[in-house]
Order: C-alpha cells, then sequence, then structure tokens
C-alpha cells in the first residue's frame, strides 16, 4: 500500500500551456515536498509545505506555484509550461521527526514540447 | 546557503572490489541521509546518519559521518552487481520544515 501516490506518472505537454501534478498522501504527514530531478542536478527543491495553507518557495521555484488546501493533497502547477520545465518530478513526504527521512513518490515525468 | 558534493560523480567497479563515495557539505548540520535510486525509479531510503559519528551498515554498504568534518562516507564492501545504482546524500538544512538539499547522486556501475 503506497503511502504516497503521484499523478500522472507521464505527461506530454506543449510550450505555454498550464499542467497540474497532484501529489497525495495517506500518512497524514505534515511536511510535503516537490523536486525536479536532471541529470547533473541531483534533486533540486521546487516548493514546500508545512501544513495546511502553508507553503514556501525552494531553490528554483519561478514559473511554479503550488496549493496545498488538506493534508493530503500536495498541487503543484506549471503556469505556463516552458521546455525548460522539462523533467523528472518528484513529491516527497515527511513526518517531521526528522529520524526517517523522506518517502518519494514514483515520480512524474513531464515533457515540454 | 548549503551545498552538497558529491564525488565521484560515475564509479565503475568490479564485482568483489571495495570502495567509497563521499559526501562533502557546506554548513553545520546533524542529519544526513542517504538514499539509492535504480534507472527510471524512485529514490528509497537506505540509512539516516542523526549524530557525529554515527555509523550504519545493511548488507554490503556501510554509512558514516563525521559532523565536524562535514562529511560522510558510504563504503561498499565486496561489490556485487544488484548495486549498481545511482546513490544521493541528503542533507538537513537545520533552518527547520525538515528539507534537505541533495548532492548530484553518484551513478555506481558494478561489472561482473
Amino acid at each position: 500500500d503506497a503511502g504516497i501516490t503521484q499523478s500522472p506518472r507521464h505527461k506530454v505537454t506543449e510550450t505555454g500551456t498550464p499542467v497540474t501534478l497532484r501529489c497525495h498522501q495517506t500518512e497524514n504527514h505534515r511536511y510535503m515536498y516537490w523536486y525536479r530531478q536532471d541529470p547533473g542536478h541531483g534533486l533540486r527543491l521546487i516548493h514546500y509545505s508545512y501544513g495546511v495553507k502553508d507553503t514556501d518557495k525552494g531553490e528554483v521555484s519561478d514559473g511554479y506555484s503550488v496549493s496545498r488546501s488538506k493534508t493530503e493533497d500536495f498541487l503543484l502547477t506549471l503556469e505556463s509550461a516552458t521546455s525548460s520545465q522539462t523533467s523528472v518530478y518528484f513529491c516527497a513526504i515527511s513526518g517531521g521527526e526528522g529520524d526517517y527521512g523522506y518517502t518519494f513518490g514514483s515520480g512524474t515525468r513531464l515533457t515540454v514540447v | 546557503e548549503l551545498k552538497v558534493e558529491q564525488n565521484p560523480l560515475f564509479l565503475s567497479m568490479q564485482e568483489g572490489k571495495n570502495y567509497t563515495i563521499y559526501c562533502n557539505y557546506s554548513t553545520t548540520s546533524d542529519r544526513l541521509y542517504w538514499y539509492r535510486q535504480d534507472p527510471g525509479k524512485s529514490l528509497e531510503s537506505l540509512f539516516v546518519l542523526l549524530s557525529n559519528g554515527a555509523v550504519k551498515q545493511e548488507g554490503r554498504l556501510m554509512a558514516s559521518l563525521d559532523t565536524k568534518a562535514r562529511l560522510s562516507t558510504l563504503h561498499i564492501t565486496a561489490a556485487v552487481h544488484d548495486l549498481s545504482a545511482t546513490y544521493f546524500c541528503a542533507v538537513d538544512d537545520n533552518f527547520g520544515n525538515e528539507k534537505l538539499t541533495f548532492g548530484t547522486g553518484t551513478r555506481l556501475t558494478i561489472i561482473p
């Protein structure tokens, strides 16, 4: 039983269109994160949330927005997709105790053409 | 700003050999994590290191943390093909909110 799921798993979209990725958790964890993974860069933090309606920017937040209206869902929106946003996006959750680190979702492979 | 550097970035080694992956970080932290990623897959947690001198072992992998040197190592003993993967270290920035900064990863290939 996966405690965290991402949707969609794959998406191809056109430049200039808005795109929303969804992260859903069943662990009731306080913290949720969106990272992007690109070759040579490891994982870079886009946005994170520390509670319902509480979000903050990460190191690569330009062109992205997030929302968290309930504990279990964290949405990432690309307001107007660009080719530089082609990437693999991972959602992660943390219970906040530091003892276990993150649990990651399966990832979303997004291609902007 | 916290910087995390891993080396080497690529490592090709023969089965049965030993090797070490290094993770250096730039600011004070006492929480460091190691993850494994198989091609096309997500990241899975390997080790959680929460204090200076912490050492964790699982099978042929052993991780250690030296917070004074801002260094963690992941040691591979008698490598086997199944250990081929990309390994990431990640460091908590200690500013709260459990934010982790990741290294760029080490792609490990074990050659029979």
